[in-house]
């Protein structure tokens, strides 16, 4: 089974500017979370989706936005890049099952720099 | 989010068995403790999760105290490879949000 893709892999992008990030989840897995990790504040979750809803959201500005469209695949924003958005991303999609806990399989990150 | 508590680092040599503790005090009935394990320049990668009874698969084992305040990851043998950042993280039944802490770095010396 192919793992959690993410695309692209690097990007680097001038300050003001938007950006968009693709990931497509596991076959089968319908929930979708994105996290930004960077040396200063680690590992924080920024949203998740589910069923094309977003269900949860982290504590972070309107500027971050994401979707999740039918095939479970899902794209996040950010808009008017700031310095402080150069971080790696990471998105991580999970089974999803009423009253159980699975686990979350993460991709390898789009790495973003703005300059 | 109940929060954890896990020591900043520790180190083991190779071959040996490594235990790394976890403190979730606040730990509420429906919560899950999940482990997640970051090698360099990778992302997290699933460990091992229980609820209330001691937990084994083919990475580690979990063992979970009888009053759930706390929890130990068990690697069996632990080799170069297993050096990373290990994160323990309590997860309600009810949504994916992992709220990771600083975790914990494992050194592993050959």
């Amino acid at each position: 089974k192919a793992g959690v893709t993410q695309t692209p892999r690097y990007l680097i992008k001038t300050r003001g500017q938007q950006v968009t990030l693709s990931c497509s989840p596991i076959s089968g897995h319908r929930s979708v979370s994105w996290y930004q990790q960077t040396p200063g504040q680690g590992l924080q979750f920024l949203f998740e989706y589910f069923s094309e809803t977003q269900r949860n959201k982290g504590n972070f500005p309107g500027r971050f936005s994401g979707r999740q469209f039918s095939n479970s695949r899902s794209e996040m924003n950010v808009s008017t890049l700031e310095l402080g958005d150069s971080a790696l991303y990471l998105c991580a999609s999970s089974l999803v099952k009423t009253g159980l806990s699975y686990e979350q399989y993460f991709g390898p990150g789009t790495r973003l720099t703005v300059t | 989010d109940a929060k954890t508590t896990q020591p900043n680092s520790m180190e083991s040599n190779e071959e040996e068995p490594v235990h790394l503790p976890c403190n979730h005090s606040t730990i509420s009935g429906t919560d899950y403790i999940h482990w997640y394990r970051q090698l360099p320049s990778q992302g997290p990668e699933y460990v091992i999760h229980g609820l209330t009874s001691n937990v084994n698969n083919r990475m580690a084992s979990l063992a979970i105290a009888e009053d759930r305040k706390s929890s130990t990851l068990i690697l069996h043998r632990a080799t170069l490879r297993d050096a990373a950042v290990y994160y323990c993280i309590l997860r309600d039944v009810g949504g994916n949000k992992l709220v990771f802490g600083a975790g914990t770095i494992l050194r592993v010396k050959s």
